[in-house]
């Protein structure tokens, strides 16, 4: 089945700083989603990507669909104390049909004082 | 997006005895999803939900097990059965939106569930 590599597996960064996070896949999709949780809470979608090659900006955050429909990745931009949670990937490809996602495993954000 | 809901947020069970998760969302949808995730771990698709046809399942899941019901298109149940500790996790439910449908996913806030 498919499979997402995603990395760094965590983060420790200082507040202000920008972060990278980047997932690939053995397959292509059709669709590359961002999530981030927090203790407690199920995933809340950050971005979503529908087209190779796209862009995509929401606030501080920029993600962008790779031309070869199997990467991604999202930056966040000046980091804050907010930003600390887990943030995952997540491809769909939909082969005519509604699909499940398919997740990474998860890049742990942590911000240093 | 839509709002979801999940019940029980959390709930502790004996080895052998089954448990009932229900989600309920604000707005009709097409596609339900259940997911679990493991202490830690990342999420993994147990089943989609169809309204009016049986759940299909992913492979290392089996309907015996989790057995799936969708009655309308705001509501789904998930029943862990038999439970041992090692189903021991976090069950979310997702509904499709936007685009047409199929295209994202929004999650419910997860039970977790916890097997002794």
């Amino acid at each position: 089945g498919q499979q997402l590599n995603q990395s760094p597996q965590s983060m420790f960064i200082q507040e202000g700083e920008d972060v990278s996070m980047n997932c690939t896949s053995s397959s292509i999709f059709n669709t590359w989603l961002w999530y981030k949780q927090e203790p407690g809470e199920g995933p809340v979608l950050l971005i979503a990507l529908y087209k190779a090659g796209e862009l995509t900006s929401n606030g501080r955050l920029t993600a962008q669909f790779g031309i070869t429909r199997k990467d991604s990745f999202l930056n966040i931009s000046a980091s804050i104390p907010s930003d600390v949670g887990i943030y995952f990937c997540a491809g769909q490809y939909s082969g005519g049909g509604a699909d499940g996602l398919t997740f990474g495993k998860g890049t742990h954000l942590i911000i240093q004082p | 997006s839509a709002v979801i809901s999940q019940k029980p947020s959390r709930d502790i069970c004996q080895r052998g005895t089954s448990l009932t998760i229900q989600c309920q969302v604000d707005s009709q949808v097409t596609m339900m999803f259940w997911y679990r995730q493991q202490p830690g771990q990342s999420l993994t698709l147990i089943a989609t939900a169809n309204q009016g046809s049986e759940a299909t399942y992913e492979s290392g899941f089996v309907i015996d097990k989790f057995p799936i019901s969708r009655p309308n298109l705001t509501f789904s149940t998930l029943t862990v059965s038999n439970m041992s500790p090692e189903d021991s996790s976090i069950y979310l439910c997702s509904v499709d939106g936007g685009r047409g449908g199929t295209d994202t996913q929004y999650f419910g806030p997860g039970t977790r569930l916890t097997v002794l």
